[in-house]
């Protein structure tokens, strides 16, 4: 089994939609949290750390359910500039590195 | 303050050759993670240097060699080339502490195997 699941999409979604994305993680000392974003043949780049009390961001709000291991993040009034891929990143301490999921595809259209 | 840079940005070499890509931290960072990212995944973790040695390793053979220098910089070594090899290579730097992490992707290495 994977380190971290995703759902690779695409997910299609008209300009000003709401869209949510899950990822599940499998090891349970996982003890950070990320959602990077990367943009065709650019690196990764952090969007946002997720905390287990959830957080927001302007339109991106991101939650952690620790007991049933997934973390999930929501755009709200989706922008075409939104159109990328969003990986979910775990830390788990006791490895001390970074588990990346494959990545979800978004493409916002107008 | 500069982020984290890597050199070259693309390069083409054929099979059988071997490849040093590099990574300079970005400031203040002591931990250098490189990955490889094939087209269409996400990135895969090769290994992790910290005080100058390796800390840990992904499911790379032992073609994949690495070096960390006093200054914290380092490199990433492919020696006898496939075209297997041929991805997207990331350095991530990040400060080594317990728990919360980020990290700072350079804009990669773009290695063609032909």
């Amino acid at each position: 089994r994977k380190e971290v699941e995703q759902d690779p999409g695409p997910f299609n979604v008209p300009e000003g939609a709401t869209v949510a994305f899950n990822c599940t993680y499998s090891n349970s000392a996982s003890q950070s949290f990320f959602w990077y974003r990367q943009d065709c043949r650019k690196e990764p780049k952090l969007l946002m750390s997720v905390y287990s009390s959830g957080n927001e961001d302007g339109r991106f709000t991101a939650q952690l359910n620790r007991a049933s291991q997934y973390i999930s993040l929501l755009i709200r009034d989706s922008k075409l500039s939104d159109s990328a891929t969003y990986l979910c990143v775990v830390f788990p301490y006791n490895f001390n590195k970074f588990y990346f999921g494959s990545g979800t595809k978004l493409n916002v259209k107008p | 303050d500069a982020g984290v840079t890597q050199s070259p940005t693309h390069l083409i070499k054929t099979r059988g050759q071997q490849v040093t890509l590099r990574c300079s931290p970005k400031s203040g960072h002591d931990t250098v993670s490189w990955y490889q990212q094939a087209l269409g995944q996400g990135p895969q973790f090769i290994f992790q240097y910290y005080e100058e040695e390796e800390r840990q390793r992904g499911n790379f053979p032992d073609r994949f060699s690495g070096h960390q220098f006093p200054n914290y910089s380092s490199e990433l070594n492919v020696n006898a080339l496939l075209l297997g090899d041929s991805a997207l290579y990331l350095c991530a730097s990040s400060f080594d502490r317990a728990g919360y992490s980020e990290a700072f992707f350079g804009q990669g290495t773009r290695l063609t195997v032909v």
